[in-house]
């Protein structure tokens, strides 16, 4: 079946803008996470949704960061007043299950170029 | 939170097998050891995981020592496809959440040729 998919796949963007990337996990799966990777490093955790609710927004780094899954499938994180450290491939990544012996599956992510 | 330490590299000839270390002296009896992998330009990959006995699947071996305190993951046979970021992560109780995966650095896997 289809996989996680993120649009868009690439984004660039002036320092103030908005942005908003989204995330269409595979089918009925419950769990979504957003994870943030710089150049060079493992990908960081954001926020974990588990249907329509954040259960964990621990990650989000401040305010300007918020994300939303209204429906408890697709989700979008939006980034306001983007700052050129917000540069970063963002991951999504959906599971089934609960526990922590569940797989996550990611889609390719999307490129944010904050100029 | 229970930490995992690997090599920052390693390097492997084409179709030999490649032993992946993994130091977690902190984990606990309820943390489970997962690896995934990220190759270039891609999202992570799910791997392997386990928790106390040795696992096999279609892509990997995990080898559990007896006190887990570490652990390897075992490519049989490398290809050049196999080149990528490796990740050991613990996932349990006490590994702060069981819900996100915290990533270190990991190990870059060369495969040459």
């Amino acid at each position: 079946g289809a996989g996680v998919s993120q649009t868009p796949s690439n984004k660039v963007t002036e320092k103030g803008k908005y942005v908003e990337l989204r995330c269409d996990p595979i089918s009925g799966h419950t769990a979504l996470y957003w994870y943030r990777q710089s150049l060079g490093q493992g990908p960081e955790f954001l926020i974990y949704f588990q249907g329509t609710g954040a259960a964990d927004d621990s990650g989000l780094p401040n305010d300007r960061f918020f994300a939303v899954r209204p429906e408890g499938s697709v989700s979008t994180l939006k980034i306001q007043r983007t700052e050129r450290g917000d540069s970063a491939v963002y991951l999504c990544a959906s599971s089934p299950d609960r526990g922590p012996a569940e797989t996550q599956y990611f889609g390719p992510g999307t490129r944010l170029l904050v100029l | 939170d229970a930490k995992t330490t690997q090599p920052n590299s390693m390097e492997s000839n084409e179709e030999e097998p490649v032993h992946l270390p993994c130091n977690h002296s902190t984990i606990s009896g309820t943390d489970y050891i997962h690896w995934y992998r990220q190759l270039p330009s891609q999202g992570p990959e799910y791997v392997i995981h386990g928790l106390t006995s040795n696992v096999n699947n279609r892509m990997a071996s995990l080898a559990i020592a007896e006190d887990r305190k570490s652990s390897t993951l075992i490519l049989h046979r490398a290809t050049l496809r196999d080149a990528a970021v490796y990740y050991c992560i613990l996932r349990g109780l006490s590994s702060g959440s069981a819900r996100q995966l915290t990533f270190g650095s990991g190990t870059q896997l060369t495969v040459l040729p």
